[in-house]
This record gives C-alpha cells, sequence and structure tokens, in this order.
C-alpha cells in the first residue's frame, strides 16, 4: 500500500536551517508529481511547494521561495524540503503528499518543525 | 494568494445532509475545474474526499458528493454519519502553478 513517512523536524532557533524527508513506498515514486503541505498549531492547511517527476518544473508559494528548496531523488524514492531562515510563521506540522498537478492524493502523518528561541 | 472562504463549522443530525460552500475568485476556483476536498480528523493527516471538482477516489462513500458554481465550490454530506464529524478543506489549483486551501470547516454530527 502507498506509504509516506516524513523525518527530521524538531525544535530550531530563528535563522536556523532544516532538511526535512520524506521516504516513500507502494507506488511508482517517480512517476508522480509530490508535494509538501503544512499545518500551523490549530490552524488550517497552506500549500508549500511541488515538483515534478524528473525536478524539471517546480513551485513554492510566496512565503518560502527564496528560502526552501523542494528537491527528490528517485533511486531513492524520497522527496526532500530544505529550510533555510527559518522564523517562528514557518512553526508547523509538515506533510509530505502524492500529487501536485491537481490534486493531493495521499499524505504522509506529518513531521513537526518549531521555531523558537 | 488569499485562503477561499469556508464557513468555520456546519453541524447536522444523522442522517440529514449538510453542504459546506467554498468561495474564491476567477483565478482560482472560478478559473479551474481542479478544486479537491480534504477530511482531517483530529490529530491525523488529511484525506482526499473529491477531486475535480465532483469525481471520489475509490473508497469514497457516495455520501461525499462535490460540485461548483462560478466561483463558489461545494461539498455535500448526504445521510450524515457519526465518523464523518471532522474538519474539511477545498482546495483549488490557481494561477501561476500554485495551490490555495480553504479556511477549513468543523462539521458536527448534532
Amino acid at each position: 500500500q502507498v506509504q509516506l513517512v516524513e523525518s527530521g523536524g524538531g525544535l530550531v532557533k530563528p535563522g536556523e536551517s532544516l532538511r526535512l524527508s520524506c521516504a516513500t513506498s507502494g507506488f511508482p515514486f517517480s512517476g508522480y508529481y509530490m508535494s509538501w503541505i503544512r499545518q500551523a498549531p490549530g490552524k488550517g492547511l497552506e500549500w508549500v511547494s511541488s515538483i515534478n517527476k524528473n525536478s524539471q518544473t517546480i513551485y513554492y508559494t510566496d512565503s518560502v521561495r527564496g528560502r526552501f528548496a523542494i528537491s527528490r531523488d528517485n533511486a531513492k524514492m524520497s522527496l526532500y524540503l530544505q529550510m533555510t531562515s527559518l522564523t517562528a510563521e514557518d512553526t508547523a506540522i509538515y506533510y509530505c503528499a502524492r500529487g501536485g498537478l491537481t490534486r493531493f492524493d495521499f499524505w504522509g502523518q506529518g513531521t513537526l518543525v518549531t521555531v523558537s528561541s | 494568494q488569499s485562503a477561499l472562504t469556508q464557513p468555520h463549522s456546519v453541524s447536522g443530525s444523522p442522517g440529514q445532509s449538510v453542504t459546506i460552500p467554498c468561495t474564491g475568485i476567477s483565478s482560482d476556483v472560478g478559473g479551474y475545474n481542479y478544486v479537491s476536498w480534504y477530511q482531517q480528523h483530529p490529530g491525523k493527516a488529511p484525506k482526499l474526499m473529491v477531486f475535480d471538482v465532483n469525481k471520489r477516489p475509490s473508497g469514497v462513500p457516495d455520501r461525499f458528493s462535490g460540485s461548483k458554481s462560478g466561483n463558489t465550490a461545494s461539498l455535500t454530506i448526504s445521510g450524515l454519519q457519526a465518523e464523518d464529524e471532522a474538519d474539511y478543506y477545498c482546495c483549488s489549483f490557481a494561477a501561476t502553478n500554485t495551490f490555495v486551501f480553504g479556511t477549513g470547516t468543523k462539521v458536527t454530527v448534532l
């Protein structure tokens, strides 16, 4: 069955960096767009970034463009999110999701990123 | 881009129907037939319930249906059941190849 498992979250100070990973299984990873979506504590969902099958097409929400970098390794069936210059507003559960062309059809359980001094 | 507008909460008794509107603008909901809906139970990951306005993934009960008129999409839950109590979010593809989510609606089964 389709599985997505995020890792790499934790507590960091403002201005620091963090790299999230999403290990996948149960589907042909290289054939799908992949995305990151976040949810601040007690708040709604916010799309962060999407990447196409061969990494040639990448999109970001305005608030992270220039600070975050999405990438993938099709051989390892893994998705990544490199986050730099983190601020308190980036505190959230970060979900890895399959899709990004028109919908997100499978989601991981999320990894919590807390940015606090 | 601004979040799509949803009511904070809706409620209904078991067996009744509830409809959740999701209002955007012409460059998101109104401009594309790529509206999807997600159900999220407390502490859980979101689950896709409807995509491309009115299509259901395999395994989603046909009690869940979607529609769209102009800049407003809607999710209707017919024959409300206790397990339908959750938060629901709409999402639309938007211009400049981005996605925008709705503000979220808490569905309460009375």
